[in-house]
């Protein structure tokens, strides 16, 4: 058990809703990622945050945004959804520093009908 | 950019043989270097880094996997190969002088330890 925890675990939707997905980080921790997991594009990056502030951001749509919320936990809001955003999205922390292990949570399996 | 190659889709091997994944990478400057494990419907688990120091990291499970400069490497390695080893392999690259970065991600490796 890593201690990030993720809710729901499985989410099954159809096209044009919205979902929002749920991380808590490591005890500690100040910084969460979100990724995107799916069979042909491998682990994605989509955003980073560093103590409620958006810090880096990578492959994400504009249909998807994200925010940090004082107690640390962070929600992934997915908007208009497609079939293409059937996925695993995983979150994960570090405490603060470069060189930091990223912890894994255990996923939130959508699926897009 | 930081980039990731894990030349193999799948890696087969007998149980009690060495096997070896691989990884290649490419940053401007010097690298941060991570391998994790995910086993079915889990998350990604940490397995070892190198920072800095001895190029042979030693991880969790017996994995072992050595950073080499010239060749920009870091195979993930272990003496002899259990079923449970059995899994989705990743190796991830962070440069070193680009501040907080994300980690980069390779395509991953399937590994499967057959009895």
């Amino acid at each position: 058990d890593s201690g990030v925890t993720q809710t729901p675990k499985h989410l099954i939707t159809a096209t044009g809703q919205r979902v929002t997905l749920r991380c808590s980080p490591r005890s500690g921790d100040l910084s969460v990622y979100w990724y995107q997991q799916s069979l042909d594009q491998g682990l994605q990056f989509l955003i980073q945050y560093y103590n409620g502030e958006e810090r880096a951001k990578g492959n994400i749509l504009e249909r998807f945004s994200a925010q940090q919320f004082p107690d640390l936990h962070s929600e992934l809001n997915l908007s208009s959804l497609e079939l293409g955003d059937s996925a695993l999205y995983f979150c994960a922390s570090t405490p603060a520093t470069n060189t930091d292990t990223q912890y894994f949570g255990p996923g939130t399996r959508l699926t897009v009908l | 950019a930081q980039s990731v190659a894990q030349p193999e889709d799948q890696v087969n091997v007998a149980e009690g043989n060495p096997l070896t994944v691989k990884c290649t990478y490419s940053v401007s400057g010097n690298p941060y270097l991570f391998w994790y494990v995910q086993y079915p419907n889990r998350g990604l688990q940490f397995l070892l880094k190198y920072i800095t120091g001895d190029n042979l990291v030693k991880g969790s499970y017996g994995f072992e996997a050595e950073f080499n400069k010239s060749q920009t490497s870091f195979h993930l390695k272990k003496p002899s190969a259990l079923v449970s080893d059995s899994a989705l392999y990743f190796c991830a690259v962070r440069d070193r002088v680009s501040g907080n970065t994300p980690l980069v991600f390779g395509k991953g490796t399937r590994l499967s330890v057959i009895a």
